[in-house]
C-alpha cells in the first residue's frame, strides 16, 4: 500500500468552512500529490510537491491550498468549501518501481461531502 | 479538455473472454502511459505501464498494445475473471513532469 494513510478518510461539511484534508507517507518520498476524483473525469491533479515547502499547482488548482512542512505529510486545504468540491480525494506519492520507472502510487482516497 | 480519451466506459465480459480497452492521446510529447486498476472504496493500483520505445508490454494476463503513430494504446486482459471486475484507467504524463493525465475509466463486469 506504499505506506499511504488519508485522514478523515470521510467528511461531511457546509458551504463556506475550511477544510484540511491530511496525507502521510512513511517511507520518506520526496514527491506527494494530491488528486481529485469526479464521475466521468477520471483523476485530475490538484497539486503535487516536490520537496519540503516545494509545491506546484496542477490542472484544477483554484480554491484549493497546499502546504509541506515536513516530509511525510500534505496537507491539502479548501479555504471556503463549495457543492463543486464534493469529490473522493485522492493523495498519491512517487517512487522507483521494479523496471527502475518512476510509478506513482495512491492512498485510499477521502470521500468529502459539501452541503 | 480531454487530451486522454478513454473508451468504452463499461464493459461486459463473459469469464474466460478478452477485455479490450482502448485509449487516444493527444500530446506527442507523452512518454509515460501506465493503467490503474481500482475496486469501489480503494485507491487506483498501478496495474503495469509501458514507455513508447516497445509496441507491446505484458504481465501476466495483462498486455498493453501501443501504436505509436496513430498516438494510441490498449489494455487487453486475457481469460478475464469475476476478480477482475473493476474501474480501469489509462493515463500519460510528459517525462519529468510527473503530471499525470487520466482518461475517464472503464468500468468492467466479469460474469461468470
Amino acid at each position: 500500500d506504499a505506506g499511504i494513510t488519508q485522514s478523515p478518510r470521510h467528511k461531511v461539511t457546509e458551504t463556506g468552512t475550511p477544510v484540511t484534508l491530511r496525507c502521510h507517507q512513511t517511507e520518506n518520498h520526496r514527491y506527494m500529490y494530491w488528486y481529485r476524483q469526479d464521475p466521468g473525469h477520471g483523476l485530475r491533479l490538484i497539486h503535487y510537491s516536490y520537496g519540503v515547502k516545494d509545491t506546484d499547482k496542477g490542472e484544477v488548482s483554484d480554491g484549493y491550498s497546499v502546504s509541506r512542512s515536513k516530509t511525510e505529510d500534505f496537507l491539502l486545504t479548501l479555504e471556503s468549501a463549495t457543492s463543486s468540491q464534493t469529490s473522493v480525494y485522492f493523495c498519491a506519492i512517487r517512487k522507483s518501481g521494479t523496471s527502475g520507472i518512476s510509478e506513482q502510487f495512491f492512498g485510499p482516497g477521502t470521500r468529502l461531502t459539501v452541503l | 479538455q480531454q487530451q486522454v480519451k478513454q473508451s468504452p466506459q463499461s464493459l461486459i465480459v463473459q469469464k474466460g473472454g478478452i477485455s479490450i480497452i482502448n485509449c487516444a492521446y493527444e500530446n506527442t510529447a507523452f512518454d509515460y502511459f501506465p493503467w490503474y486498476q481500482q475496486f469501489p472504496g480503494k485507491g487506483p493500483a498501478l496495474l503495469i505501464a509501458i514507455r513508447p520505445d516497445v509496441s507491446e508490454k505484458k504481465e501476466g494476463r495483462f498486455t498493453i498494445s501501443f501504436n505509436k503513430s496513430a498516438k494510441q494504446f490498449s489494455l487487453h486482459i486475457m481469460d478475464s475473471q469475476p476478480g477482475d471486475s473493476a474501474t480501469y484507467f489509462c493515463a500519460a504524463s510528459n517525462g519529468g513532469t510527473d503530471k499525470l493525465i487520466f482518461g475517464t475509466g472503464t468500468r468492467l463486469q466479469v460474469f461468470p
